[in-house]
């Protein structure tokens, strides 16, 4: 069984803080790979990052960044200077074995002018 | 350009009645799904399939049913045995169903209960 805890229900910052959105997830399998997905307004899940079990380096992208670490079993997502534009939820998933994905609950984050 | 095309984008339900949500793609992607959401549930899978004339059930799969006669055509009927259907629904393909593969979504049907 795989499972995914996004314990961050909704966060509400000013634009030009930053943000971290928590991820932790769980699974037996030794190959895994997580994702972030984002959800606008609009509805449709944009893909974001895939980090598979063998590779806990950081990634950066732009703005975006994501924190992996295999010893707390987690793989947060933070947002620097945060803009009006990054509001919308925010899915971390799951991909283990023989499982389809699985999702987390979303973080809802209001980035207000 | 390449996507997931998701028809309606809003959808009413009278009591008793069938209805179909429509899925299409043109990614030349093998496997599609059908996740439901409902407000601060995340998403729940209701059946997946992963070549044509073959699917699978999800979490959710009751009330529910999918066909797949072509590969880039994935309809998902709510019937009526679905006694609480008001839910905003997402339709995903990827390459395969290996472990890994990234989902595409389309833009989501919003179903409503008359």
């Amino acid at each position: 069984a795989q499972k995914v805890t996004q314990a961050q229900t909704e966060i509400s910052v000013v634009e030009k803080e930053d943000v971290t959105l928590d991820c932790v997830y769980e699974t037996r399998d030794t190959t895994y790979y997580l994702f972030w997905y984002k959800q606008p307004p609009s509805g449709e899940l944009v893909f974001l990052i895939r980090r598979n079990s063998f590779d806990e380096q950081n990634e950066i992208s732009g703005r975006y960044s994501w924190n992996f670490q295999k010893s707390t079993s987690s793989f947060n997502f933070t947002i620097t200077a945060s803009q009006v534009v990054d509001s919308a939820v925010y899915f971390c998933a799951l991909n283990s074995g023989y499982s389809t994905l699985t999702f987390g609950k979303g973080t809802m984050l209001l980035v207000s002018p | 350009d390449g996507g997931i095309t998701q028809s309606p984008k809003y959808l009413f339900r009278k009591e008793g009645q069938n209805v179909t949500l429509s899925c299409e793609q043109n990614l030349n992607h093998d496997a599609m799904y059908w996740y439901r959401q409902d407000p601060g549930q995340g998403l729940r899978l209701i059946y997946y399939s992963q070549i044509v004339n073959d699917f699978q059930k999800g979490d959710i799969a009751e009330g529910y049913s999918v066909s797949r006669e072509k590969k880039e055509s994935f309809p998902l009927t709510v019937t009526s045995a679905q006694k609480n259907p008001t839910a905003f629904y997402l339709c995903a393909s990827s390459r395969r169903t290996d472990v890994g593969e990234k989902l595409f979504f389309g833009s989501g049907t919003q179903l409503s209960v008359l």
